[in-house]
This record gives C-alpha cells, sequence and structure tokens, in this order.
C-alpha cells in the first residue's frame, strides 16, 4: 500500500457526460500529479499540482482539467467524455516539487460507452 | 522532442539473471527512474539514478551513463512473481520538473 487513495475504483459512463476523479496523497506529500494509462500504452503525463499550484503540465487535453485544494487532495475532471478517454488514471504523490521518486495510487479505472 | 525507447518484450527464466536496456534523448535530464508495474495495478517505485555508475539495491541494480543517454535494469535471481512490466522513466527541469515514462518492458519469467 503506497499511502495514496484513489476514488472510484471504477468508473462506468457515456459519451458526452463528465466525471471526477478524486485523489489523496500520502501525509506529508506536496505534489501530485496525474497520469493516463489507456490499453497497452505507457503512462501518459497529464497535470502535476505542487502545495495548491500548478507546476508541470503534459499533454492534458482542454476537456480536461484539474485542481489542488488546501488540504492538498486532489480531482481531476474529464468532461464531454469520449469513447478514447477510456483509460487507467492514475494519481501519484511526491513530497518535493518533481525531483524524487512518486508513489502511485491504486488508478481509476474509466469506461466511456 | 523526448524520447525513450526500452525493448518491448522480455523472457527469461527462473533464478537466472536478466538486464533490461533504456535509452533515453531528452533535454533538461534531471534524473532516471525505474518503476515495476503489474498488469491493472500501480506502478512501485524501484531505483533511482542521477549521477553516473550503478546503483544495488537487493535483487535489483541500475546503471546510468549520461553522456551515452543509457540506462539498464538488473535483475538478479529472477522470481516467477517478477513477471511484469518495467517502466523506465526520465524526469526533466523544464522550469517545473516532469516525468515521462517509456512505454514500459514485458518481462516473462519461466521455470
Amino acid at each position: 500500500d503506497s499511502g495514496v487513495t484513489q476514488t472510484p475504483k471504477h468508473l462506468i459512463t457515456a459519451t458526452g457526460q463528465r466525471v471526477t476523479l478524486r485523489c489523496s496523497p500520502r501525509s506529508g506529500d506536496l505534489s501530485v500529479y496525474w497520469y493516463q494509462q489507456s490499453l497497452d500504452q505507457g503512462l501518459q503525463f497529464l497535470i502535476q499540482y505542487y502545495n495548491g499550484e500548478e507546476r508541470a503540465k503534459g499533454n492534458i487535453l482542454e476537456r480536461f482539467s484539474a485542481q489542488q485544494f488546501p488540504d492538498l487532495h486532489s480531482e481531476l475532471n474529464l468532461s464531454s467524455l469520449e469513447l478514447g478517454d477510456s483509460a487507467l488514471y492514475f494519481c501519484a504523490s511526491s513530497v518535493d516539487r518533481g525531483r524524487g521518486e512518486q508513489y502511485f495510487g491504486p488508478g481509476t479505472r474509466l469506461t466511456v460507452t | 522532442g523526448q524520447n525513450i525507447d526500452q525493448p518491448t518484450e522480455m523472457t527469461a527464466t527462473e533464478g537466472a539473471i536478466v538486464q533490461i536496456n533504456c535509452t533515453y534523448q531528452t533535454s533538461g535530464f534531471n534524473g532516471l527512474f525505474w518503476y515495476q508495474q503489474h498488469a491493472g495495478e500501480a506502478p512501485t517505485f524501484l531505483s533511482y539514478n542521477v549521477l553516473d555508475g550503478l546503483e544495488e539495491k537487493g535483487r535489483f541494480s541500475s546503471f546510468l551513463s549520461r553522456s551515452k543517454g543509457y540506462s539498464y535494469l538488473l535483475l538478479k535471481e529472477l522470481q516467477m512473481k517478477d513477471s511484469a512490466s518495467y517502466l523506465c522513466a526520465v524526469t526533466l527541469n523544464t522550469g517545473g520538473f516532469k516525468t515521462i515514462f517509456g512505454a514500459g518492458t514485458r518481462l516473462f519469467v519461466k521455470a
């Protein structure tokens, strides 16, 4: 158990809908990262927050947005969902601004039908 | 652009040694990580290299050559439970820090 929690574990929704994925980092970690992993593909970095502020951005679609709250938990919002958004979404956390190792949550499996 | 290459699949025998290579072409290199990922599960941290040389951690070792853009992960005394994907990841300093992952090497350990 990495200490990172993610909810929900599974999510099934229809195209065009909007969902929110939630992540709580390990105690003491200030950075939260979001990744997307599609079937048979590598981890794609989406976005990173450090202590409430956006620090780095990857290939995150405009339909996706995220934030980190004062209690350091983070939410990833996915809107106007398409079939191609079906994937595992991982949250990771680290104690620093992004230099060190990351600890991954169990992931949320999103299925868009 | 930023690019990380690693073999797609490897097969090795229980008790043997296997070396998984990773080459990268990036700018702003800040460090290299190896993660293990079992199917459908979260990646777990294995090793970190920031300076050239070998880092040893039990049955796992990782090597880095920054001038060659090359790393390898060495797994000794292979066990069946080592069957997993091994992800090479590079952290870049682009103003903020960003980590990019290779597609992973799927290792099959056979009896």
